[in-house]
């Protein structure tokens, strides 16, 4: 079974560019969470989406970070303009949770972001 | 909010011997914690979770962890750890919001 698939792998990208990170979940999942990882912070959630539903983007830094998911089959994470402070590895990840908290997250391999 | 901290960043141990990697939480009521596990250049593996009931947790790859209401913790062991067990551990605790809160995450290496 395929699991969470993110693109691109890595991604190198000069101040001010636009920078859109994309995420696959599992079929069947109805959570969707993007986390971002530095050495600094550790993990970091942005945002969660439910049933396609932005449901808490308390955890996005600001403006220029915006996330979508016009499908159950696809989320995007775009950055705009890109900044240096925002190099780290992005994640995304799925669950399926219907009904209960206890869902397991499986997570994609990340998108590694270095910004110029 | 809830929050979770692994005092250990870094430990390391010799290949069979046991492990144990420390886990304390903060939450007002009744947690649900997880233990993941990141090899290098991958996403995070769930190795074990706890909910309710039996306080003792039986993971993957021989893995278990205690829960301790009493002291806030829930604490990662292998009784014989192998090489391919270097890798990075995160304990997280969840809430009825759906949100996960990782640690800091600790460092595992082994030495032959």
């Amino acid at each position: 079974d395929a699991g969470v698939i993110q693109s691109p792998r890595h991604e190198v990208t000069e101040m001010g560019q636009e920078v859109t990170l994309r995420c696959k979940p599992i079929s069947g999942h109805d959570y969707l969470f993007w986390y971002r990882q530095t050495m600094m912070r550790g993990l970091e959630l942005l945002i969660y989406f439910n049933n396609n539903v932005p449901i808490d983007d308390s955890g996005m830094p600001e403006d220029r970070f915006s996330a979508k998911m016009p499908n159950a089959s696809f989320s995007t994470l775009k950055i705009q303009p890109s900044e240096p402070r925002d190099s780290a590895v992005y994640f995304c990840a799925s669950s399926f949770q219907r009904g209960g908290v206890t869902g397991e997250l499986f997570f994609g391999e990340g998108s590694r972001l270095t910004v110029l | 909010a809830q929050s979770v901290t692994q005092p250990d960043i870094h430990i390391t141990v010799s290949e069979g011997a046991s492990l144990e990697l420390r886990c304390n939480y903060s939450y007002g009521a009744t947690p649900y914690l997880f233990w993941y596990v990141q090899s290098p250049g991958q996403g995070l593996q769930l190795l074990l979770k706890y909910f309710s009931g039996d306080t003792l947790v039986q993971g993957i790859k021989g893995f278990e962890a205690e829960f301790k209401r009493s002291q806030s913790s829930f604490n990662l062991r292998k009784p014989s750890v192998h090489w391919s067990d270097a890798a990075e551990y995160f304990c997280a605790v969840g809430a009825d919001d759906y949100k996960l809160s990782f640690g800091a995450g600790t460092t595992v290496t082994v030495r032959a």
